[in-house]
């Protein structure tokens, strides 16, 4: 069975910075891509980073580049997400998400978020 | 940036009807589009990949189209678990991959 679980959420004030964690299990996760999606509270769904299998290609939403860096660890099955300057519209539920293949950019499986809050 | 339209915002239903969800795209994105099932309190599910692929353990029920710009998602037949809201994808511009706004599927 294929797990995803997030860690690392909780509330931060404006500017400060958070590193959420992805453990995974269940597949082999050095043969997929993997990303970050980003649910705020009562809205809908925003992509917000992705890494292929061997970290060659990354890629970031507009809305949070030069502020997010996105890693992973294929010896322990781990995907990272790097939160610099944070801002009160960065406020989300943060998903950790697999790719349906090495990179289709297409997510079937998800974990159960963590909880970005960012105030004062 | 493509944008996705989504309509209706809210759709309502009974069960054993049959529901037709449609995402328009602001340009071409040949048939790189998902579907994703949200029920309160859970993470999205994969439903419809390339327009039309069904994913891996997603009822025959739930099926996808595409006309140009414009794709569907059709529910044949309601059933109570599908009351759900559900968001169409993108992936043609990556790496600026967009999500549509949703649609709400409630019961009547």
């Amino acid at each position: 069975e294929v797990e995803l679980e997030e860690s690392g959420g909780g509330l931060v004030q404006p500017g400060r910075s958070l590193r959420l964690s992805c453990a995974t299990s269940g597949f082999s996760f050095e043969d997929y891509a993997m990303h970050w999606v980003r649910q705020a509270p009562g809205k809908g769904l925003e992509w917000v980073s992705g890494i292929s299998w061997n970290s060659a290609t990354i890629a970031y939403a507009d809305s949070v580049k030069g502020r997010f860096t996105i890693s992973r660890d294929n010896t322990k099955n781990s995907l990272y997400l790097q939160m610099n300057s944070l801002r009160a519209d960065d406020t989300a539920l943060y998903y950790c998400v697999k790719d349906l293949s090495i990179t289709r950019y297409y997510f079937d499986q998800w974990g159960r978020g963590t909880l970005v809050t960012v105030s004062s | 940036e493509i944008v996705l339209t989504q309509s209706p915002a809210t759709l309502s239903l009974s069960p054993g009807e049959r529901a037709t969800l449609s995402c328009r795209a602001s340009q071409s994105v040949g048939s790189y589009l998902a579907w994703y099932q949200q029920k309160p309190g859970q993470a999205p599910r994969l439903l419809i990949y390339d327009a039309s692929n069904r994913a891996t353990g997603i009822p025959a029920r739930f099926s996808g189209s595409r006309s140009g710009t414009d794709f569907t998602l059709t529910i044949s037949s309601l059933e109570p678990e599908d009351f759900a809201v559900y968001y169409c994808q993108q992936r043609s511009s990556w790496p600026r991959i967009t999500f549509g706004q949703g649609t709400r599927l409630e019961i009547k």
